[in-house]
């Protein structure tokens, strides 16, 4: 079956720490891929997606995401992370074979001390 | 203002009973998901419907149903045989295209005791 791991489940940072937030999907073909954040009392929003060409994508609010797919990894990071950025983060895929099917990962907490 | 609307915020019922979750989009969005929210376990996908009076089944449908009448709705009932309803249930929609993100909702918070 498709699945889509996230295996950091809280990440504690300081202000001005990087931050790297780790996910894996299985195999299935050609994918798409996304990173969605939940700030606190808020809906999922989109940070940023990959479904083909430079495998280095850039989001919004500083946040970029590097696709391997010999890895099958779709890392998110953030050189400078802020308070702000405080949020549940959550990796998503779909396959070529179902595209409208979209698989999310458990999510990443995400805690800045400021 | 285009948008997806989840009624009601919060929602009670007792054991046994049906309840039903209402979803409204009017982005004019071809598909339309339901998924479901858990604390440590992220969001798992319950049913999708990638057009009118077309759903499919998603990862945990069992105890579910859903109906696609309207490109504009598609309501969510939890039935008495859902061993385990209360959770944050949320509902999606977008273009359908192959890489179109997705668009959420606020979210309903079902109790069932």
């Amino acid at each position: 079956a498709q699945s889509v791991s996230q295996h950091n489940h809280h990440v504690i940072l300081s202000e001005a720490a990087s931050l790297e937030l780790g996910c894996n999907y299985s195999y299935g073909g050609t994918v798409n891929l996304f990173w969605y954040v939940q700030y606190p009392g808020q809906h999922l929003q989109l940070l940023l997606k990959y479904f083909s060409g430079d495998p280095l994508v850039k989001g919004i609010k500083g946040f970029e995401a590097e696709f391997i797919k010999s890895k099958f990894s779709f890392n998110l990071r953030k050189p400078s992370v802020q308070w702000s950025d405080t949020a549940e983060y959550f990796c998503a895929a779909s396959w070529y074979s179902s595209a409208s099917k979209i698989i999310f990962g458990s999510g990443t907490r995400l805690s800045i001390r400021p | 203002d285009g948008g997806i609307t989840q009624s009601p915020k919060y929602l009670f019922r007792k054991e046994g009973q049906n309840v039903t979750l209402s979803c409204e989009q009017n982005l004019n969005h071809d598909a339309m998901y339901w998924y479901r929210q858990d604390p440590g376990q992220g969001l798992r996908l319950i049913y999708y419907s990638q057009i009118v009076n077309d759903f499919q089944k998603g990862d945990i449908a069992e105890g579910y149903s859903v109906s696609r009448e309207k490109k504009e709705s598609f309501p969510l009932t939890v039935t008495s045989a859902q061993k385990n309803p209360t959770a944050f249930y949320l509902c999606a929609s977008s273009t359908g295209q192959e890489n179109s993100p997705l668009h959420f909702g606020n979210g309903t918070r079902l109790t069932v005791t």
